[in-house]
């Protein structure tokens, strides 16, 4: 079974603060996407991280991944309300043809 | 920007109908997926196709489950006699990359078995 542990599950913070989000497995993938999801909406891609150590910015949002493609992390700098949402880490399996997705990170960022 | 969409947003039908949800992906794509998310549950895998033929599918996508690309547009999903827990939101995804990761979704179709 693969198992894709995302962390934390909920996440309450004042608008300017920083926060990292984790996502952990003992699974090896071959990509590994970042996806926001709003209730009632399909996953929205943010990110996609391919290669070992490769670490991606997408404005005030960083994105790693990580050396042996195990885990990667999404870290937000200077968080705004417009940032609260569910964040969903996803990786693409070494072998076969599918996401496996995390349980979520459901971040409130408050003014 | 190119998008994937679904239709319908929502469907509600009695145990043991036939279902069918329907998803036109991006137009360049050669890649296909349907995933559920049981409400407050994680997205799961259900099924990929490429080529015109299954390439993976999960312990979900049983018998009672099929997947088609009728004409080169649409990608359809098709219960043949839904459960209760079939209740859930169906999404479709594409990939236009190699080996099909950096999937896009579409909205999804809420289905509702009563």
């Amino acid at each position: 079974t693969q198992l894709l542990e995302q962390s934390p599950q909920f996440l309450s913070i004042q608008e300017g603060e920083n926060l990292t989000v984790y996502c952990n497995s003992s699974s090896v993938f071959s990509s590994l996407q970042w996806y926001r999801q709003e209730p009632g909406e399909g996953p929205v891609l943010l990110v996609t991280v391919v290669t070992g150590g490769e670490v991606k910015k997408l404005k005030r949002l960083t994105f790693q991944f990580g050396d042996a493609r195990k885990d990667s992390s999404l870290h937000i700098t200077a968080a705004q309300p417009g940032d609260t949402g569910l964040y969903l880490c996803a990786g693409f399996m070494e072998y076969g043809n599918k996401l496996v997705f995390g349980a979520g990170t459901i971040l409130r960022v408050k003014s | 920007e190119p998008e994937v969409t679904q239709t319908p947003s929502h469907q509600v039908t009695q145990m043991g109908q036939e279902v069918i949800l329907r998803c036109v992906p991006i137009s360049n794509h050669l890649y296909f997926y349907w995933y559920r998310q049981i409400l407050g549950q994680k997205v799961e895998f259900l099924v990929s196709f490429y080529n015109n033929e299954i390439s993976e599918k999960s312990e979900i996508f049983d018998d009672q489950f099929s997947v088609e690309r009728p004409d080169g547009s649409n990608f359809t999903l098709k219960i043949r006699s839904t459960k209760l827990e079939d209740s859930a939101m169906y999404f479709c995804a594409s990939s236009g990359t190699g080996r099909g990761y950096e999937q896009y979704f579409g909205p999804g179709t809420r289905l509702t078995v009563t």
